[in-house]
């Protein structure tokens, strides 16, 4: 199964930009990988899923358009722009593996975007 | 608008059992497979269990394989989780979340409901 890795805390000023990176492990380049947002003491909200193609199907419920991903190699990328107040939040990565009893669903250990 | 409300949290000893239960409105909930997602205290998300739309199917991580059984009654549109042998590593705030189908592996969730596992 794939393993995720994010880097654990990020920074942007308000109005800049961030790109936060999720990278697959080894041999799995083709996988497609769902990004979460989590608000302190909320559940995480659907934001998109990436692939290498960029964005697959449509993001989640109200993200704005701020938000974008790209996929390249084994790396997914979420960029927000012009980065507001409440886009502090942990950021996850998530991505599925296999079927039926065998199924797995693993996580990144999530980023801390910090809104300075 | 759609709705995933969990409860049954609380303390629970070492070696105790709880049953998790996650109310759903919002949508037709029959027709959506559904996942347990855990998080301990500021550490990252973890996926405990999956069912399919009518319960006949389901998925369990190893680490609570044997252990808890997740279940659904679908006429109450209520997912359920029932946790035995409980341990301290077991600790943690537990999500229901709806799966997403080709969308994602999950497209709405709910608040959560903390687990803790202590004497």
């Amino acid at each position: 199964q794939p393993v995720l890795t994010q880097p654990p805390s990020a920074s942007a000023s308000l109005g800049a930009s961030v790109t936060l990176t999720c990278t697959l492990s080894s041999g799995y380049s083709n996988y497609k990988v769902d990004w979460y947002q989590q608000r302190p003491g909320k559940g995480p909200r659907f934001v998109m899923r990436v692939g290498t193609g960029g964005i697959v199907g449509s993001k989640g419920d109200g993200i704005p358009d701020r938000f974008s991903v790209l996929g390249s190699g084994l790396n997914r990328y979420l960029t927000i722009k012009n980065i507001q107040e409440e886009d502090e939040s942990d950021y996850h990565c998530g991505a599925d593996h296999g079927s039926g009893s065998n199924f797995v669903w693993v996580f990144g250990g999530g980023t801390k975007l910090t809104v300075l | 608008e759609v709705q995933l409300v969990e409860s049954g949290g609380g303390l629970v000893q070492p070696g105790g059992s709880l049953r998790l239960s996650c109310a759903a409105s919002g949508f037709t909930f029959s027709s959506y497979w559904m996942h347990w997602v855990r998080q301990a205290p500021g550490k990252g998300l973890v996926w405990v269990s999956r069912i399919n739309s009518d319960g006949s199917s389901t998925s369990y991580a190893d680490s609570v394989k044997g252990r808890f059984t997740i279940s659904r009654d679908n006429a109450k549109n209520t997912l359920y989780l029932q946790m035995n042998s409980l341990r301290a590593e077991d600790t943690a705030v537990y999500y229901c979340a709806r799966d997403g189908g080709f969308k994602a592996n999950s497209d709405y969730w709910g608040q959560g409901t903390l687990v803790t596992v202590s004497s």
